[in-house]
């Protein structure tokens, strides 16, 4: 079985600002890592998505997601955030072979502040 | 184009009734998914499907939760004598395929049991 942990419920940060929001898997076999955005009043969207090859993987408006497989994190960084990028962030995995189900963290809230 | 629609956006039912949720994907999505989130709690899996037929409902809590997909398109999320632990969001959300492709998320419904 495969899970998923968002270190932080919450991160406040000042506009301009680098920002890390952290996720961490478990899981006994490969998965595909994604990170997903829901802005407020809005659906979930999808930021990025890590399948193999390159470690590093670039998304919409600027973010960007390291895979480290020996220590089972995605995290995701942006180095300047807007006032804009205010919303609830969640990473999520699937196993990489015969795997449908999807499983998501709780969510990082990410509040830009001016 | 037209995205994934939900219907109703809000339903308010009775403990013990029986309520259906509706999800219209995007035309030619062959892949369609049910999750289920909680107040302050990423998405839960429910079931997924690969045409008509559910390929994993391993995420329905029990016996009380169907889903259906008659003809490939539309999906219908059943709920037998409803409980207050069911109030949730429910989300759908459909792909041209099963992971790693891009699942697209539609707006929720938010059931509310009394």
């Amino acid at each position: 079985a495969q899970s998923v942990t968002q270190l932080d419920s919450q991160v406040p940060v000042f506009e301009e600002a680098p920002v890390e929001l952290r996720c961490n898997y478990s899981s006994s076999v490969s998965v595909y890592l994604f990170w997903y955005v829901q802005y407020p009043n809005q659906g979930l969207q999808l930021l990025l998505k890590y399948l193999s090859g390159s470690t590093l993987v670039k998304g919409i408006n600027g973010f960007e997601a390291e895979f480290n497989k020996s220590q089972t994190s995605f995290h995701l960084r942006k180095p300047s955030v807007h006032i804009s990028d205010t919303a609830e962030y969640f990473c999520a995995v699937t196993r990489n072979t015969g795997g449908f189900k999807t499983i998501f963290g709780a969510g990082t809230r990410l509040f830009v502040k001016a | 184009g037209a995205g994934v629609s939900q219907t109703p956006s809000n339903k308010v039912t009775e403990k013990g009734k029986y309520v259906e949720l509706r999800c219209d994907p995007i035309s030619g999505h062959t892949a369609l998914y049910w999750y289920r989130q909680s107040l302050g709690q990423g998405p839960e899996f429910l079931i997924y499907f690969q045409g008509t037929g559910a390929a994993d409902d391993s995420g329905l809590p029990n016996d009380r939760f169907f889903a259906v997909r008659p003809e490939g398109s539309v999906s219908t999320l059943k709920i037998q004598r409803t409980e207050r632990g069911d109030s949730a969001v429910y989300l759908c959300a459909s792909s041209l395929g099963a992971p790693p492709e891009t699942q697209y998320f539609g707006p929720g419904t938010r059931l509310l049991v009394l």
